[in-house]
């Protein structure tokens, strides 16, 4: 059974780091991409970027190009998604989907989400 | 940057026919796929490259497209089929980035 499994829900205050991870299990971690995802009440689903395990090759949407930084640890089949610094513009949840392309791809299956937190 | 718009509401009484639509200028030559998201849960894909159901979806959904318009179409809306519906597709200009739709709130009642 394929599954990714992320980490609990995390309470921050501006200007602090945080990574969070998504766990993939009932598949080749390597042979898909893992494909992050933030919702918001005002904005909905919006695709962050993608990355792939196999070689941490990683791309990122404009809108989060610098902000956000996907990486991953293939030999603990677990991805990460990291901010060096947040904002309260960061609260949300955040998806990690695993996508079977790089064009044309799309998430086949989710992560429960991990809710975060940014408040002073 | 490319938009994919969707109906803010849909209703539907239990046992009658749900269409939720997509517009999107793109879609003539990219796939649509859908997702089902309910209340504090994770979304879940219910129609892919266009009109194709994963396994364990329920045959009362399905998917068409016709020019720059996906529709999802649920036949037969049940109580549990209540809950957000969200279009996906790629980029017309960037074939590497996803793009959401607006999402549609649909009731069951």
């Amino acid at each position: 059974e394929v599954r990714l499994v992320q980490s609990g829900a995390e309470v921050k205050k501006p200007g602090e780091s945080l990574k969070i991870s998504c766990k993939g299990s009932g598949y080749s971690f390597t042979s898909f991409w893992i494909a992050w995802v933030r919702q918001t009440p005002g904005k909905g689903l919006e695709w962050m970027g993608i990355m792939y395990p196999g070689d941490s090759d990683a791309r990122y949407s404009p809108s989060f190009q610098g902000q956000v930084t996907m990486s991953a640890d293939k030999s603990i089949n677990t991805a990460y998604l990291q901010w060096t610094s947040l904002k309260a513009s960061d609260n949300a949840i955040y998806y990690c989907a695993r996508q079977g392309s790089l064009v044309g791809g799309y998430g086949d299956y989710w992560g429960q989400g991990t809710l975060v937190t940014v408040s002073s | 940057s490319y938009e994919l718009t969707q109906p803010p509401s849909v209703s539907v009484s239990p046992g009658q026919t749900a269409r939720i639509t997509c517009s999107g200028d793109a879609l003539p030559k990219k796939y649509a796929y859908w997702y089902q998201q309910k209340s504090g849960q994770a979304p879940v894909l219910v129609i892919y490259e266009d009109s194709k159901r994963p396994s364990g979806i329920p045959e009362r959904f399905s998917g068409s497209t016709s020019g720059t318009m996906a529709t999802l179409t649920i036949s037969g809306a049940q109580l549990e089929d209540e809950g957000d519906y969200i279009c996906y597709s790629t980029d017309p200009s960037d074939h590497q980035r996803g793009v959401f739709g607006t999402g549609t709130k649909v009731t069951v009642l």
